[in-house]
């Protein structure tokens, strides 16, 4: 079965400092993975996804992530966070088991930011 | 152009009753997916539509709960004798194809369903 664990259910950064925010996966088949982010009260956005193309994955407002088979891993990064980047982050691998492409959510990650 | 839109935004019901939850999606997506959010689920699969056929119902959490897609564009979710546990987030996307090989999906605001 296809799965992502998100390691942390929240984490609190100041505003200027990194981010990380940190995610497994466990799949049998090359994996699509995405990062999603929630803000209060709103739609999901698609944040970056990867698709075996390059490992290191550009996504919008500063964001990247890096898929490393090895580790299983696919961990969002930001150079620097901003007020607004607090929100609800969603790591997600489409489920290529049943050819529907659905997507498995993980667990999500709250994502502060302090003055 | 135009998002996936849902409709109502919320939806505040007795336990029993039946309610609609409205999707529309973006204009020639021919993949639709519903998924549910509830706090200690999490985001789950409901259903999956390709074109007006759902070749995977498998999240459906009951027999209580169906779906439609009509013309290909238009989905309907319906929860027959609401229970308190369906109180939750009712989120839509949809995207340009679906199967093995999906386009990325677009997800539209949600219906918050209360069950009182």
């Amino acid at each position: 079965a296809q799965s992502v664990t998100q390691l942390d259910s929240h984490v609190s950064v100041s505003e200027g400092t990194p981010v990380l925010l940190r995610c497994n996966y466990s799949s049998s088949y090359s994996p699509s993975l995405f990062w999603y982010v929630q803000h209060p009260n709103k739609g999901l956005q698609l944040l970056l996804k990867y698709t075996s193309a390059a490992t290191l994955v550009k996504g919008i407002n500063g964001f990247e992530a890096e898929f490393k088979k090895s580790e299983t891993s696919f961990h969002l990064t930001k150079p620097s966070a901003h007020m607004s980047d607090a929100a609800e982050y969603f790591c997600v691998v489409s489920d290529g088991l049943s050819n529907t492409g659905k997507l498995i959510f993980g667990q999500g990650t709250t994502l502060q930011v302090k003055p | 152009g135009a998002g996936v839109s849902q409709s109502p935004s919320n939806k505040v019901t007795e336990k029993g009753k039946d309610v609609e939850l409205r999707c529309d999606p973006i204009s020639g997506h021919t993949a639709l997916y519903w998924y549910r959010q509830s706090l200690g689920q999490g985001l789950e699969f409901l259903i999956y539509f390709q074109g007006n056929s759902a070749p995977d119902k498998s999240g459906l959490p009951s027999d209580r709960f169906s779906a439609e897609r009509t013309g290909g564009s238009v989905s309907t979710l319906t929860i027959q004798r609401t229970q308190q546990e369906d109180s939750a987030v009712y989120l839509c996307a949809s995207s340009l194809n679906g199967g093995r090989a999906p386009d990325t999906q677009y997800f539209g605001p949600g219906t918050r369903l209360t069950v009182l």
